[in-house]
């Protein structure tokens, strides 16, 4: 179990452009998620895929928001037209679909600070 | 919609004092419960959970019971350390997704 990774831990961008964050969940977890965490807040959820599914999007996902899990291992969320209000922590988190309700694992984030 | 109420922080205590910070809940139905640790400059940590009402979850001396009677999931430790110190989360799971819904999160310093 080498747990959730996330990359890259820190992305510094000017206003307007696109990034890119990747997570990969633990191997045998097939439920995903993604949450944005703001100074001084608990964390927000985002997005959520089962497998290779997305399943449910937050109304915080703007159309600038996308997200992919095109094999149902890794996941990306892309963020088009960056705005200052994007700047946030970016955190997955993974689990598995046992009995009972499955503790979610999160990694441990990716900053984004807009210039 | 469903919702968590957490202590103001920062709580400021004494190595070995005794620790309660609270937690509150707003849920249609019977969630779970969960307490998160995030330590400086890391991602969250699961520290306990607790499914049901009367449950007691519990994991490095903290324990936190599931009090359906009173909305609450208080999170205590008889004696706490320096290691200790971080942001404490309060959360619940919703909906057949079990995304998570998150309290503001309580700052605990512990000082020698």
């Amino acid at each position: 179990d080498t747990g959730v990774s996330q990359d890259p831990r820190h992305k510094i961008t000017k206003r307007g452009q696109n990034v890119t964050f990747r997570c990969d969940p633990i191997s045998e977890h097939n439920r995903l998620y993604w949450y944005r965490q703001t100074l001084g807040q608990g964390p927000e959820f985002l997005t959520y895929f089962q497998n290779e599914a997305q399943l449910e999007k937050s109304r915080l996902l703007s159309d600038r928001f996308s997200a992919e899990r095109p094999k149902g291992s890794f996941s990306t969320l892309e963020i088009q037209r960056t705005e200052q209000g994007d700047s946030a922590m970016y955190l997955c988190a993974s689990s598995s679909t046992g009995s009972g309700n499955q503790p979610q694992h999160f990694g441990d984030g990716t900053r984004l600070s807009i210039l | 919609g469903n919702s968590v109420t957490q202590m103001e922080g920062p709580v400021t205590l004494s190595e070995e004092a005794f620790l309660t910070i609270n937690c509150t809940y707003t849920a249609t139905g019977y969630p779970s419960l969960f307490w998160y640790v995030q330590y400086p400059g890391e991602g969250l940590q699961l520290l306990l959970k607790a499914t049901k009402a009367d449950d007691k979850g519990s994991n490095k001396g903290f324990e936190a019971t599931y009090r359906k009677e009173t909305t609450s999931f208080h999170l205590e430790k008889g004696s706490v350390q320096v290691s200790d110190s971080a942001v404490y989360f309060c959360a619940l799971s919703e909906g057949a997704t079990n995304k998570l819904i998150f309290g503001t999160g309580t700052l605990l310093a512990v000082q020698p």
